[in-house]
């Protein structure tokens, strides 16, 4: 079975800084992996998907990479801003598309 | 662009009651997804539907059924509701054909179970 861990859970920078978000997945026989953001009760922003035989992907100061052989994608964000603040969730798909989902990295970026 | 679409966006129920969750998909996307987010939760997948055909179920309880109908809109029917029934709903759709899954998710369905 699938599973998806994100670490840390909680990350707490100041403005400018660059920061990295971790994703791991037992399973590495995955379709495509995506990161989305979710402000608070709100729904959930594709930022970046990545497929199988992909290394990574590139848009603005987002960065992600995949490693699927070690089950592993790190997050990238260049200068972070206030406006960065918000969960970040990785999710991986299988050959029927459905996405399982890790439980999130809320990242607070202060002024 | 067009935009996947949820209604209604927050839905009140009591116990034991019913609720029909609707879900519009962007156009000329031919698969819809439905996941439940608990409070605090990450979402958990429900039941996929390619071509108005169920391709994939998930944790989805027995009271709960959903459709895809002619026009690629999509129902999520919850009977018996219960308390853990309170969560976001959400609704996803891609294009199969495109060989990418790109998921892109509606703003959700609050559901509130009292």
């Amino acid at each position: 079975k699938q599973e998806v861990t994100q670490i840390p859970a909680a990350l707490s920078v100041p403005e400018g800084e660059n920061l990295v978000l971790n994703c791991s997945f037992t399973d590495s026989a995955i379709y495509n992996l995506q990161w989305f953001r979710q402000d608070p009760g709100k729904g959930l922003t594709s930022l970046l998907l990545i497929q199988s035989s992909q290394r990574e992907q590139t848009s603005g100061r987002l960065n992600a990479s995949l490693d699927k052989s070690s089950g592993r994608s790190t997050l990238y964000i260049a200068a972070s801003q206030p406006g960065d603040s918000a969960t970040y969730l990785c999710a991986v798909s299988g050959n029927t598309g459905k996405l399982i989902f890790g439980q999130g990295t809320t990242l607070q970026v202060k002024p | 662009a067009a935009g996947v679409i949820q209604s209604p966006r927050h839905l009140i129920k009591e116990k034991r009651e019913t609720a029909t969750l609707k879900c519009y998909p962007i156009p000329r996307h031919d698969t819809v997804y439905w996941y439940q987010q608990g409070p605090g939760q990450d979402p958990q997948f429900l039941i996929s539907f390619y071509e108005k055909m169920q391709s994939d179920k998930g944790s989805i309880p027995d009271r709960f059924s959903a459709q895809q109908f002619s026009d690629y809109h999509s129902e999520l029917n919850m009977s018996s509701l219960e308390l853990g029934d309170s969560a976001l709903y959400f609704c996803a759709s891609s294009l199969v054909t495109t060989w990418t899954y790109t998921q892109y998710f509606g703003p959700g369905t609050r559901l509130t179970v009292l």
